[in-house]
């Protein structure tokens, strides 16, 4: 089956701690997202990356870092510099490597920090 | 920055009753998409409008993609209950290369 596999689902972090989110997609897609979502409000953009070796800031990128040296993978690593950290992510892929395209989400991960 | 503004942000029906979702964006926008959430689920893309005036229907959801294109609606026809959710539109600017969401449309549907 394609698709877009996040883990983990939760996730409990310390103050202080680094983790780091995983998302791998076999749609064989250039571009990949990730979005964090907060009750009440809609999906906003951590990072992008169009192509491998690349990627973009979204509009809350601080506090966050990616890589993407492969396709099919694009983990999130949440810093301790993240000042709010609890909420949940949302990873995404489309076709193109043009953002803008159909989105594909995979099912989250919620991250709470005690 | 390009905005987007939805709303309502919560609607309550009752079975069999409409149900409209409005966006708004502050810049003209090259495409909008409407992805649909389902309570503790993930976004599921519905359809994307791009031209000017567009009008799609599936089912008994009609979207509209403005004459300005900087507004959209969903309308749904005589609600069911599967149709709960959390609806959301995605704008895309003319010179940004990303989409913004708008917060989302919750509906509530009454049997």
């Amino acid at each position: 089956d394609g698709g877009i596999t996040q883990s983990p689902k939760y996730l409990f972090r310390k103050e202080g701690q680094n983790v780091t989110l995983s998302c791998e997609q076999n749609l064989n897609h250039d571009a990949m997202y990730w979005y964090r979502q907060d009750p009440g409000q809609g999906l906003r953009l951590i990072y992008y990356s169009q192509i491998v070796n690349d990627f973009q800031k979204g509009d809350i990128a601080e506090g966050y870092s990616v890589s993407r040296e492969k396709k099919e993978s694009f983990p999130l690593t949440v810093t301790s510099a993240q000042k709010n950290p609890t909420a949940f992510y949302l990873c995404a892929s489309s076709i193109s490597g043009s953002p803008g395209g159909e989105l594909f989400f995979g099912e989250g991960s919620r991250l709470t920090v005690l | 920055g390009q905005q987007v503004m939805q709303i309502p942000q919560y609607q309550h029906v009752q079975e069999g009753e409409d149900f409209t979702t409005y966006c708004n964006s502050s810049t003209t926008l090259s495409n909008i998409q409407w992805y649909k959430q389902r309570p503790g689920g993930h976004p599921v893309f519905l359809i994307q409008l791009v031209k000017s005036g567009e009008v799609k229907k599936q089912k008994r959801l009609t979207f509209q993609f403005g004459e300005a294109k900087k507004n959209s609606s969903l309308h749904i026809t005589a609600t069911q209950t599967t149709d709960v959710g959390t609806y959301f539109c995605a704008g895309r600017g003319t010179n940004a290369g990303k989409s913004t969401f708008g917060d989302g449309t919750t509906l509530t549907v009454k049997p």
